[in-house]
């Protein structure tokens, strides 16, 4: 199985300011990768596929980046409502697997 | 709009089987080339993805699960079924139903709200 190394754990950040959440695949994965928020309660939403396509509906703070085996999803201007869990999945392998997630809450 | 909504046990006994609904409305199960996935989330936030079911009746197992797991469906109720044999206390986890296109990846962009199961004696 594809092992996804997400970082950092937890994370705590400003109103405003930029945060980054890494994911680092155990092999190439050619950018099948998707990112999700989940807030407490809830499912998790789709925010970001093939790496760096934004979702319909996401606001357009998001984004996605990255290559090969190292990714990353970006949030511009934090916002309250974006107090959540954030995970990357990669989909390139069956069977399609998950980074551990992502805390993220305001400082 | 799709939505999908689990159904479920709340909590099973070890070594008993373990069933969970997904009831699809708003979308056909049978609608060419949508995949319906069983997904479960673990106490500490672990995502572990489980099997599918096709719009075809074809499944797909995550090879981990493949001796206990089970995907059936009803297609004249839009519904597919997840069933778990001999379970553990391993195995208490939110079970989630989610939506893929063939064409597009394997990502979900449609998920049940979720359902927990406790094994617990």
């Amino acid at each position: 199985d594809i092992r996804m190394t997400q970082s950092p754990a937890s994370l705590s950040a400003s109103l405003g300011e930029t945060v980054n959440i890494e994911c680092l695949a155990s092999e190439d994965i050619y950018s099948d990768l998707a990112w999700y928020q989940q807030k407490p309660g809830k499912s998790p939403q789709l925010l970001i596929y093939n790496a760096n396509s934004l979702q319909n509906g996401v606001p357009s703070r998001f984004s996605g980046s990255g290559s090969g085996t190292q990714y990353s999803l970006k949030i511009n201007s934090l916002q309250s409502e974006d107090v959540a869990t954030y995970f990357c999945q990669q989909y390139n392998n069956y069977p399609n697997t998950f980074g551990a997630g992502t805390k993220l809450e305001l400082k | 709009q799709v939505n999908l909504q689990e159904s479920g046990p709340g909590i099973v006994k070890p070594s008993q089987p373990l069933s969970v609904t997904c009831s699809v409305t708003g979308y056909s199960i049978t609608t060419s080339y949508y995949y319906w996935n069983w997904i479960r989330k673990f106490p500490g936030n672990k995502l572990e993805w489980m099997g599918y079911i096709s719009y075809d009746g074809s499944i797909y197992y995550n090879p981990s699960l493949k001796s206990r797991i089970s995907i059936t469906r009803d297609t004249s109720k839009n519904q597919f079924f997840l069933q778990l044999n001999t379970v553990t206390t391993e195995d208490t986890a939110v079970y989630y139903c989610a939506r893929h296109y063939y064409y597009d990846g394997t990502y979900y962009d449609y998920w049940g709200q979720g359902v927990m199961v406790t094994v617990s004696s």
